[in-house]
């Protein structure tokens, strides 16, 4: 079964640093474009990142380019988001998800639990 | 990075039909044939309903449908049952920086 597993959510200080993880299972990560999505309290979903299967491209929103970096670790099958100098409106639920292919703007066609971030 | 257009909500008797449009520009839905929708039940992750403007993945009931026109999307919904209450999604490739935009969502209440 295919599945994702994130965690690394918990609550930070603005300005500060978090490390969010993402476990895929019941696939490789390398055949396929990932992506970190994003959903603040009561709000709709927010594309973040994707990087494509080969790992050569990684995309970013504007308002989180140059604070967070989408890491692949294929031999763990794990995929990181490193967030850096975070602002209160990062605040949301972080979800990875896997696209169709590797091709990134494809559906995002499993989707994990989320891990909730707080910048407070 | 402007999201795509919804309506906050639509309603509907079980048994009816709905459409949740999706409006954006012609540089996002006019320009590709990658629209797609997601159904998110509070508290949960979302799931995918409909690719590529009209299809369903495996196991996605033929009581969802979806359509293109222009810049406008749709999302159509047969036979209503309680079970569909959810809040739905639609998102399109873009031309902009952005991989892709979503829509700000639409609550389904049945």
């Amino acid at each position: 079964e295919v599945q994702l597993l994130e965690s690394g959510g918990k609550l930070v200080q603005p300005g500060g640093s978090l490390r969010l993880s993402c476990v895929a299972s019941g696939f490789t990560i390398s055949n396929y474009a990932m992506s970190w999505l994003r959903q603040a309290p009561g709000k709709g979903l927010e594309w973040v990142s994707t990087a494509s299967g080969t790992g050569g491209s990684t995309f970013y929103r504007d308002s989180v380019k140059g604070r967070f970096t989408f890491y692949r670790d294929n031999l763990k099958n794990t995929l990181y988001l490193d967030m850096a100098r975070l602002r209160v409106d990062d605040t949301a639920v972080y979800y990875c998800a896997k696209q169709m292919t590797g091709d990134p703007p494809d559906p995002f066609d499993t989707w994990g639990l989320g891990t909730m971030v707080i910048v407070s | 990075q402007s999201a795509l257009t919804q309506p906050a909500s639509v309603s509907g008797s079980p048994g009816q039909s709905i459409t949740i449009s999706c409006t954006g520009t012609s540089g996002d839905i006019g320009s590709y044939d990658s629209v797609s929708w997601y159904q998110q039940f509070p508290g949960k992750a979302p799931k995918l309903l409909i690719y590529d403007v009209t299809h369903r993945p495996s196991g996605v009931s033929n009581r969802f449908s979806a359509s293109k026109s222009g810049n406008t999307a749709s999302l159509t919904i047969t036979g209503l049952q309680p079970e569909d209450e959810a809040d739905f999604y639609c998102t399109s490739s873009t031309n902009t920086d952005a991989l892709v935009l979503f829509g700000g969502g639409t609550r389904l209440t049945v």
